[in-house]
């Protein structure tokens, strides 16, 4: 059973703030990293996906590192705006997919 | 359609009877994922399909989950006996590939009274 792990749990922050949060995940068998931000009523939207270590991908404001040989994944959101906050999660594998239980975030105006 | 669909968007059903959820995958997505959400909880992974390999079936909770998918198409998840745990939203994927970016669909909220 592979442990996805997030934290924080939640953050609150202020508008134009940056921030992070962690994905931490067991390095055995690694095969794909997925980020996702889930708003409120709404489906998980696909932000990346991340195979090889040392992967950065950016996406406007936001971007994501990965280290699979210690398995972890940071999340990073530069100068973080009130539609910013959601629930990110990230998950794990290739079918079997393992989720964290996400980071809420709330980005005050 | 542009994007993954399911329906019902909402199903009530009463304890002990069967319900039938449906997800339409965005077409060309060789790969379908189904999940669920509790209250309260986090994304639980059900079953998968791959193109026309054996799915996956080691997230189903229990016998009385099933699914069935005919080909790269529509998938249908079946909840037989329904218990008042299944109460949950139910949500379907899909992507290009294994461990593709997955595009979900908006979800079926199932309540069981």
């Amino acid at each position: 059973i592979l442990n996805v792990e997030q934290s924080p749990q939640s953050l609150h922050v202020q508008e134009g703030d940056s921030t992070n949060f962690t994905c931490s995940f067991p390095s055995s068998n690694f095969y794909a990293l997925h980020w996702y931000r889930w708003e409120t009523a709404k489906s998980p939207e696909a932000l990346f996906v991340m195979t090889l270590n040392g992967d950065e991908k950016k996406k406007g404001r936001i971007s994501a590192t990965l280290n699979t040989k210690e398995g972890y994944s940071y999340l990073y959101i530069k100068g973080s705006q009130p539609e910013d906050s959601a629930t990110y999660l990230c998950a794990l594998g290739s079918h079997d997919m393992r989720f964290g239980a996400g980071t809420r975030l709330t980005v005050k105006p | 359609g542009a994007g993954v669909s399911q329906s019902p968007s909402n199903k009530v059903t009463e304890k002990g009877k069967d319900v039938e959820l449906r997800c339409d995958p965005i077409s060309g997505h060789t790969a379908l994922y189904w999940y669920r959400q509790r209250l309260g909880q986090g994304l639980e992974f059900l079953i998968y399909f791959q193109g026309n390999s054996a799915p996956d079936k080691s997230g189903l909770p229990s016998d009385r989950f099933s699914a069935e998918r005919t080909g790269e198409s529509v998938s249908t998840l079946t909840i037989q006996r329904t218990q008042q745990e299944d109460s949950a939203v139910y949500l379907c994927a899909s992507s290009f590939g294994l461990a593709g970016m997955q595009y979900f669909g908006p979800g079926t909220r199932l309540t069981v009274l």
